[in-house]
C-alpha cells in the first residue's frame, strides 16, 4: 500500500521569503506521480505542482518548484517570493501510473504567510 | 467552461438517516472520484465511478455507495449515518483516456454534518 507522510503539520514563512514543505512516501512502485494541492479556506483543492516519477528533472511552476528525490522517497516543495495569498493546507499527493487511479494524501501543512 | 460543482454546500443530519450528495464533473470529464476528508485530515478515497460502474472503492464500509448516470454526473449515498461521517466530502472528475489522465479536478466539497 502507498503511504504518504508530511511531518509538518504547521508551518509560518515572512512575506517575500523562502518556505520548503517536505513530503515522503512509500511504495513499491517504480512509475508513478506526485502531486502537491493548495487547499485555502474555501475548501477548493487547486493543484499547485505534479511531477513524474519517470523524469529526473524536478518540475516547477512559477514561484513554486520540486525537489524529488527518487531514491529517498522524498518529494518537497519550495515556494519562493511568499505571499499572502498562499496561506492555506498544502497537501502532498500519490497516485500510481494507472490511468484512472486515485491519490493517496498526507495529512497536510498549513501554510501561514505573515506580512 | 464549469469546473466540477458539487451540491449542497452544506448539510446537517442525525444519526441513522440516510443523505445523497451530487457532483457534476469538469466539461468533457467521464470519471468521478469521491473522497472524504475529516477535520485535520487529508483525503481518503471512497470510490471511482467510470462508464456507470464502481470501478475502484477505498476501504469504506457498504453504508457508502454511488452512482454515475449517463451525462457522467454522479451522486454519493450514506446510509445509516454515525456522528464519524462528519466530513467535507469532495468530489474529482478527471478524463483518463485523455492526455492529461492523471490530474483529478476537485469539486469546491459539501460540509456534512451528522449530529
Amino acid at each position: 500500500a502507498q503511504t504518504v507522510t508530511q511531518s509538518q503539520p504547521e508551518m509560518s514563512v515572512q512575506e517575500a521569503e523562502t518556505v520548503t514543505l517536505s513530503c515522503t512516501y512509500d511504495t513499491s512502485e517504480s512509475n508513478y506521480y506526485l502531486f502537491w494541492y493548495k487547499q485555502p479556506p474555501s475548501r477548493q483543492m487547486i493543484l499547485v505542482i505534479r511531477q513524474e516519477a519517470y523524469k529526473q528533472q524536478n518540475a516547477t511552476e512559477n514561484r513554486f518548484s520540486v525537489n524529488f528525490q527518487k531514491a529517498a522517497k522524498s518529494f518537497s516543495l519550495k515556494i519562493s517570493d511568499s505571499q499572502l495569498g498562499d496561506t492555506a493546507m498544502y497537501f502532498c499527493a500519490f497516485m500510481k501510473h494507472v490511468r484512472g487511479n486515485d491519490m493517496r494524501f498526507g495529512a497536510g501543512t498549513r501554510l501561514t504567510v505573515k506580512p | 467552461d464549469a469546473g466540477v460543482t458539487q451540491s449542497p454546500t452544506h448539510l446537517i443530519k442525525t444519526r441513522g438517516q440516510q443523505v445523497t450528495l451530487r457532483c457534476s464533473p469538469k466539461s468533457g470529464h467521464d470519471t468521478v472520484s469521491w473522497y472524504q476528508q475529516a477535520l485535520g485530515q487529508g483525503p481518503q478515497f471512497i470510490f471511482q465511478y467510470y462508464e456507470e460502474e464502481e470501478r475502484q472503492r477505498g476501504n469504506f464500509p457498504d453504508r457508502f455507495s454511488g452512482h454515475q448516470f449517463p451525462n457522467y454526473s454522479s451522486e454519493l449515498n450514506v446510509n445509516a449515518l454515525l456522528l464519524g461521517d462528519s466530513a467535507l466530502y469532495l468530489c474529482a472528475s478527471s478524463f483518463p483516456s485523455g492526455p492529461s489522465y492523471n490530474e483529478q479536478f476537485f469539486g469546491p466539497g459539501t460540509r456534512l454534518t451528522v449530529l
